[in-house]
């Protein structure tokens, strides 16, 4: 079956610009969370959307960024007004529903310049 | 709040010596502990995790970790290892007991296997 999805696969955008990232999770995954991968700070948590529960925002660098999540399916990360250092690979996961353990499966990444 | 602490930043390996790979966790709850896998231009790949039950744990392509809980410790091992084994590997850690799903990663180690 199809693994999770994310588009574009690079973006490359100058500072100040907007950006949009796109995560298709796997099909019958209620849980999706956002990863952000960068060579000072490793992997580190963005957010996290449970069903039609509120999201989990506390992994959120700034108020430039926001996510939002469509259907209980895909979901997008904005991230407003770009800054060098918002340049990182940005990793979409999906599970099944909570609670108690079910593994997360990562998407490729979208890796994102900001010039 | 919890962290995870990979001391090896990057480890070379002859091709069939064992290697360790080094992880410590700081967390005041339980937690659901794992090692993924990132192979040159792969996403994330889960290899092996403790979840409850036996301290050991193993994956398929040989790998095997410990669970040590009073040394906080959850060690990679492997007794000898293959040129395909060269990529980066991550510890993490969740604790759903405190109703936090999201993983929180260690800096990565880069294992090289030389020839």
């Amino acid at each position: 079956g199809a693994g999770v999805s994310q588009s574009p696969s690079n973006k490359v955008t100058e500072k100040g610009k907007d950006v949009e990232l796109r995560c298709d999770p796997i099909s019958g995954h209620t849980a999706l969370y956002w990863y952000r991968q960068s060579l000072g700070q490793g992997l580190e948590f963005l957010i996290y959307f449970q069903g039609n529960s509120a999201p989990d925002k506390s992994g959120l660098p700034s108020d430039r960024f926001s996510a939002e999540r469509t259907g209980g399916s895909v979901s997008t990360l904005t991230i407003q007004r770009t800054q060098q250092e918002d340049s990182a690979v940005y990793l979409c996961a999906s599970s099944f529903r909570q609670p108690g353990y079910n593994e997360q499966f990562f998407g490729p990444g979208t890796r994102l310049t900001v010039l | 709040a919890q962290s995870v602490t990979q001391l090896d930043s990057q480890v070379p390996v002859f091709e069939e010596a064992p290697v360790e790979l080094r992880c410590n966790y700081s967390s005041s709850v339980s937690v659901y502990l794992f090692w993924y896998v990132q192979y040159p231009n792969q996403g994330l790949q889960l290899l092996l995790k403790y979840l409850s039950g036996s301290t050991l744990v193993e994956s398929i392509n040989g790998f095997e970790a410990e669970f040590n809980k009073s040394q906080t410790s959850f060690h990679l091992r492997k007794p000898s290892v293959h040129i395909s084994d060269t990529a980066e590997y991550f510890c993490a850690v969740t604790s759903p007991g405190a109703g936090s799903y999201q993983l929180t990663f260690g800096k990565g180690t880069k294992l090289s296997v030389i020839p």
